[in-house]
C-alpha cells in the first residue's frame, strides 16, 4: 500500500502569493499515475491535476502540477481569492488508491 | 454529461448494515476502462478511498475495510450499490461515488452525509 503525505499541513498566504504544496509517496508512483483535487467547504472535490501535471478542464494555467517518483509538488502561481481550499493527492497507480490528508491554504 | 447522485439513509444504528446506492447517467459501467468508485470523509477530516468496480467486475478494496464492504452493479439500471456491515459511529460521514477513468477518480458525485448513532 503507497502511504502520500502532504505538507504543509496549512498554508497561510496572501492574494497574489505562491503557493507550494508537497505530496510524498512511502513508494514510488508507477506512471507518475498521481492526481490533485481541489475542495471548498460544502462542496465536493474536484479534479485538479492528473498524471502528475496535466491539468484538468476549468482550471487555469496558475495551477502546475510538477514531480515524478516519490516527490510531487502542486503551485498556484498566483493565488486568486477562489483559490482558498483544501488540496488533495492521490495516487491511481495501485489499489488502495489512498488519498493523503489535506493541504488547506488559507488567507492570511 | 457525466452525473453521479448517492442515496440510502442518512441515520443508521450502530451494527447495522449500511447500503447506499449511487445512481449515474452520462456513461455506461460496460465500458472498457471505466469503473465507479466510493470515497467518503468524516467531518473535517480527509478524504478516505473505500472501493472500486471496474467495468468487467473486477473488485478492489480498502483493505482496513475488506471485511466489511461489497460492492455490485447492476449495468441496467446504471446503478452501483456499496454494503457497509457492522457500522460504527466513526463510519460517520459524507460518502461520494464517483466516476473513474482507468482508475482516475475525475466525476464525483454530490456525497450523502451518513451518521451512526443510536
Amino acid at each position: 500500500e503507497i502511504v502520500l503525505t502532504q505538507s504543509p499541513g496549512t498554508l497561510s498566504l496572501s492574494p497574489g502569493e505562491r503557493a507550494t504544496l508537497s505530496c510524498r509517496a512511502s513508494q514510488s508512483v508507477g506512471r507518475n499515475y498521481l492526481a490533485w483535487y481541489q475542495q471548498k467547504p460544502g462542496q465536493a472535490p474536484r479534479l485538479l491535476i492528473y498524471n502528475a501535471s496535466s491539468r484538468a478542464t476549468g482550471f487555469p494555467d496558475r495551477f502546475i502540477g510538477s514531480g515524478s517518483g516519490t516527490d510531487f509538488t502542486l503551485t498556484i502561481s498566483r493565488l486568486e481569492p477562489e483559490d482558498f481550499a483544501v488540496y488533495y493527492c492521490q495516487q491511481y497507480a495501485t489499489a488502495p488508491c489512498a488519498f493523503g490528508q489535506g493541504t488547506r491554504v488559507e488567507i492570511k | 454529461q457525466i452525473t453521479l447522485k448517492e442515496s440510502g439513509p442518512t441515520l443508521v444504528k450502530p451494527t447495522q448494515t449500511l447500503t447506499l446506492t449511487c445512481t449515474f447517467s452520462g456513461f455506461s459501467l460496460s465500458t472498457t476502462a471505466v469503473g465507479v468508485a466510493w470515497i467518503r470523509q468524516p467531518p473535517g477530516k480527509a478524504l478516505e478511498w473505500l472501493a472500486l468496480i471496474y467495468w468487467d467486475d473486477d473488485n478492489h478494496y480498502s483493505p482496513f475495510l475488506k471485511s466489511r464492504l461489497t460492492l455490485t452493479k447492476d449495468t441496467s439500471k446504471n446503478q452501483v450499490v456499496l454494503t457497509m456491515t457492522n457500522m460504527d459511529p466513526v463510519d460517520t460521514a459524507t460518502y461520494y461515488c464517483a466516476h473513474t477513468s482507468g482508475w482516475l477518480v475525475d466525476f464525483w458525485g454530490q456525497g450523502t452525509l451518513v451518521t451512526v448513532s443510536s
